[in-house]
């Protein structure tokens, strides 16, 4: 089941802008996790933010959480083309489970 | 880093046959992995965890007799598609738990295409 929604579903940008991207949730949780995926290939795994950390930051990536709204933003700063993909936000809670947002597909103009 | 690969990454079958992914855990022991569907131009959807020596626990919805999984080890377990058809053809994603440090590494990914 999927645990939220993410907005906007697609995102199209210039080169060099910022790209912001949020996911929502329903259900308690121990960490929110943001992935990359590549048309047709696999999950690259971006950041990991904690139920107990606000924000975050990895390179040109970063990410807030509000536990109060259950809701996740990823910013991605002066954009490149390599940058289009999807993304998603995935939570863990009590259980085993990783559960994946909508998704939001991104797409950079060069 | 952590590696899990996923074989076959492309297959094609005829309608009524049955297909067997594996998911393989490289570098690490995995004691749960799990498998994902993933339609185009949409989100994972999780099938089923799959616990090594015990049997998977399936997501409402998905069929236990139409996708089989056995985790007969720490390193693998296998997602067979029974009786094939069309409308199972998906892009089928696992990920294991490393029993370590319960990080959760995400495999390549199947396509798989029914004819």
């Amino acid at each position: 089941s999927q645990q939220g929604e993410e907005d906007p579903q697609a995102l199209s940008i210039q080169e060099g802008e910022n790209a912001t991207m949020n996911c929502s949730y329903k259900t308690s949780i121990n960490n929110l996790q943001w992935y990359r995926q590549n048309s047709g290939r696999g999950l690259v795994h971006l950041i990991l933010i904690r139920s107990n950390e606000r924000e975050k930051h990895s390179g040109r990536l970063r990410v807030t959480l509000d536990t109060s709204k259950k809701s996740s933003s990823l910013l991605i700063t002066a954009s490149r083309a390599a940058d289009t993909a999807s993304y998603f936000c995935a939570t863990h809670g009590d259980g085993n489970k990783l559960v994946f947002g909508a998704g939001t597909i991104l797409r950079v103009k060069s | 880093g952590a590696v899990v690969s996923q074989h076959p990454s492309r297959v094609i079958c005829k309608s009524g046959t049955s297909v067997k992914i594996e998911c393989r855990s490289l570098d690490f022991q995995a004691t749960t992995m799990f498998w994902y569907r993933q339609f185009p131009k949409k989100s994972l959807m999780l099938m089923a965890t799959s616990n090594e020596g015990s049997k998977a626990t399936y997501e409402q919805g998905v069929e236990k007799d139409k996708f089989l999984i056995n985790h007969a080890s720490l390193t693998l377990s296998t997602l067979t598609v029974t009786s094939a058809h069309p409308e199972d053809s998906s892009f089928y994603i696992c990920s294991a738990r490393d029993r370590r440090s319960y990080e959760q590494y995400f495999g390549p990914g199947t396509r798989l295409t029914v004819t």
